[in-house]
């Protein structure tokens, strides 16, 4: 069974900060790994996207990494900003469907 | 273009009583796939859909149906609405150009639904 796991749950940091927020994935066959972003009321945006032949994907202050032996993605945020607030769900992508984590609620302090 | 929009944003019905939900995308997308998001429960998958006249059950399709009779929307029907059935809805839809996977997922902003 496709399982997602997300840790911590929440997780408040000072602006300024880089940090990385970890999923974790059971299914080894994986088509690809996906991070999204969602705010307060509002649907999932698409922020990165892994493919099982790849390692990392960057898109400006946001680096996913992807390690499929391990069962392990890493969404490291550099510089974090308020704006950043936000939940951050991963999910992978395997033969069947998309599974979700539960994401992890991300505070970024003035 | 306006992505994938739902409609309505919110909605309160009574328990047995019927609705659609509905979705519709300007991107062209041959996947579309409806979600619900419950506090503590994640994202589960309801129902989806791989082209027009092809749709599939998810993880949680007992009480809902859908149609695709058209590549541009995906309504989602409450034949007779529960109190379970209260949740936050959402619609995402996705390029599958052949056996490809790899093109992220597009959602819509949601529908809050209430039944009493």
């Amino acid at each position: 069974k496709q399982e997602v796991t997300q840790i911590p749950a929440a997780l408040s940091v000072p602006e300024g900060e880089n940090l990385v927020l970890n999923c974790s994935f059971t299914d080894s066959a994986i088509y690809n790994l996906q991070w999204f972003r969602q705010d307060p009321g509002k649907g999932l945006t698409s922020l990165l996207l892994i493919q099982s032949s790849q390692r990392e994907q960057t898109s400006g202050r946001l680096n996913a990494s992807l390690d499929k032996s391990s069962g392990r993605s890493t969404l490291y945020i550099a510089a974090s900003q308020p704006g950043d607030s936000a939940t951050y769900l991963c999910a992978e992508q395997g033969a069947q469907k998309l599974v979700f984590g539960q994401g992890t609620r991300l505070t970024i302090n003035p | 273009n306006a992505g994938v929009t739902q409609t309505p944003k919110f909605q309160v019905l009574k328990t047995g009583q019927s609705m659609t939900l509905q979705c519709a995308q300007d991107m062209n997308h041959e996947y579309m796939s409806w979600y619900r998001q419950d506090p503590g429960m994640g994202l589960r998958l309801i129902h989806y859909s791989v082209g027009a006249g092809i749709t599939d059950q998810g993880e949680v399709p007992n009480g809902y149906n859908v149609s695709r009779s058209t590549t541009e929307d995906f309504p989602l029907r409450l034949l007779s609405a529960a109190p379970s059935q209260t949740s936050v809805y959402f619609c995402a839809s996705s390029y599958r150009g052949g056996a490809s996977y790899n093109s992220p997922l597009h959602f819509g902003n949601g529908t809050r639904l209430t039944v009493t």
